[in-house]
């Protein structure tokens, strides 16, 4: 079965940069895409961007441009966050999420990853 | 940026009940729309895609309709495990962005 498996919680002082990780099992990694959402206390959903697992190609929500970095290492099934100059108010749970078959949807999704920037 | 609007932002119903929770788009997104549920401290779950598709798994009260701007998810008779927060999202444009969520509790 798909499984996204994500690193465990980090904490930032404001300024820092924090990398997540997401491992992939079940599916095959580079036929699909890995997107990432975040998830501020008590709100909504934020999507980030995705990249691609055949290739690579990324696309960033331009909120994130210029501070986030999307990778994948195919030989590990591993896609990774890269989030710089942290503020507070990147506070949030970073999900990991596969791609759906159809569409930009997002399928299967990993546990979450806690990241709290603070001083 | 687009923006997704869902109504209502809380929702209060009783086990056995049928809801509608509605998704505006502010232009078209034809059919590229997808409905998560979330519940506390989980990660969403993707219950519809596609607008009206539902993913495999997913029960059968759980149904979706519309296209361009307005869409709507129902449920035909709730279910205790039912209550949580909904989320609409579209997926043909980037950013793919989530309405801010409907929360559906126990009256």
């Amino acid at each position: 079965q798909v499984e996204l498996v994500q690193s465990g919680a980090e904490v930032r002082v404001p300024g820092a940069s924090v990398k997540v990780s997401c491992k992939t099992s079940g599916f095959t990694f580079t036929s699909s895409g890995i997107t990432w959402v975040r998830q501020a206390p008590g709100q909504g959903l934020d999507w980030m961007g995705w990249i691609s697992g055949f290739n690579g190609n990324t696309n960033y929500a331009q909120k994130f441009q210029g501070r986030v970095t999307m990778t994948r290492d195919t030989s590990t099934t591993t896609a990774y966050m890269e989030l710089r100059s942290l503020r507070p108010d990147d506070t949030a749970v970073y999900f990991c999420a596969r791609r759906g078959d159809y569409g930009d949807y997002q399928a299967d999704w990993g546990q979450g990853t806690l990241v709290t920037v603070s001083s | 940026d687009m923006q997704m609007t869902q109504s209502p932002t809380t929702l209060s119903a009783s086990v056995g009940d049928r809801v509608t929770i509605t998704c505006r788009a502010s232009e078209s997104v034809g059919t590229w729309l997808a409905w998560y549920q979330q519940k506390p401290g989980k990660a969403p779950n993707l219950l519809i895609y596609r607008a009206s598709t539902l993913e495999n798994g997913v029960p059968s009260r759980f149904s979706g309709s519309g296209s361009g701007t307005e869409f709507t998810l129902t449920i035909s008779s709730l279910q205790p495990d039912d209550f949580a927060i909904y989320y609409c999202q579209q997926y043909n444009t980037y950013p793919c962005i989530f309405g801010q969520g409907t929360k559906l509790e126990i009256k």
